[in-house]
């Protein structure tokens, strides 16, 4: 299985401020024939499902804020948070979808600091 | 609208059977997998494996294989996850959700909302 780990744990940012969630695979989940990285990023509020942000690692999903960027490549990824709002406060996790099973990493809760 | 509509939360005896499900609408059913994801209280998302509702062909995650089965019901538009003997262990809520594209390998861009499973004695 392809393990993801995500850095931080957990973060608080000012209101407006930059938030930045790291995510490292085990292995790389760039499929080289069609130079695409299998890497999603989701948002979950606490009660609802997650939500899907970003997929190949930088293409936001119909509807999502242009401040939520992805980016990286390989093994290395990046959730970026450009100007956080109160209504970003959620856990973001990051899944790989190169290979079954479709692992997510281990969540980082995003607070208002 | 797309939709998932998944069945109500259960409360279970060790032991007892269980399957619960997933009525997808809005959509053509047959062209995109269906997932389940478990997600144990306070904690992370778990992939448990998905199905293809055209033909049944299920993939399962080697930590759910021979402990759930995923079905579905092409006629009905509805995906099923069963347990035959819950544990206490199985007590999470557990999302259905649908790929994004046809693909085999897709994130999922529509969720269910959620079934609640206590498993007590």
């Amino acid at each position: 299985d392809i393990v993801m780990t995500q850095s931080p744990d957990s973060l608080a940012v000012s209101l407006g401020e930059r938030a930045t969630i790291n995510c490292k695979s085990s292995q790389s989940v760039l499929y080289s024939s069609n130079t695409k990285n299998y890497l999603a990023w989701y948002q979950q509020k606490p009660g609802q499902p997650p939500k899907l942000l970003i997929y190949w690692a930088s293409t936001r999903e119909s509807g999502v804020p242009d401040r939520f960027s992805g980016s990286g490549s390989g093994t290395d990824f990046t959730l970026t948070i450009g100007s956080l709002q109160a209504e970003d406060v959620a856990v973001y996790y990051c899944q790989q979808y190169y290979s079954p099973p479709l692992t997510f990493g281990q969540g980082t809760t995003v607070a208002i600091k | 609208e797309v939709q998932l509509v998944q069945s109500g939360a259960e409360v279970k005896k060790p032991g007892e059977s269980l399957k619960i499900s997933c009525k997808g609408s809005g959509y053509s059913f047959t062209t995109y997998w269906i997932g389940w994801v478990r997600q144990m209280p306070g904690k992370g998302l778990e992939w448990m494996g998905i199905i293809h509702p055209s033909d049944s062909d299920t993939r399962y995650s080697p930590s759910f294989q021979g402990q759930v089965t995923i079905s579905a019901d092409k006629s009905i538009s509805t995906a099923y996850l069963q347990w035959s003997s819950l544990k206490a262990s199985d007590t999470a809520m557990y999302y259905c959700a649908r790929h994004l594209s046809a693909d085999i390998v897709d994130p999922f861009d529509i969720w269910g909302q959620g079934t609640m499973i206590t498993v007590s004695s």
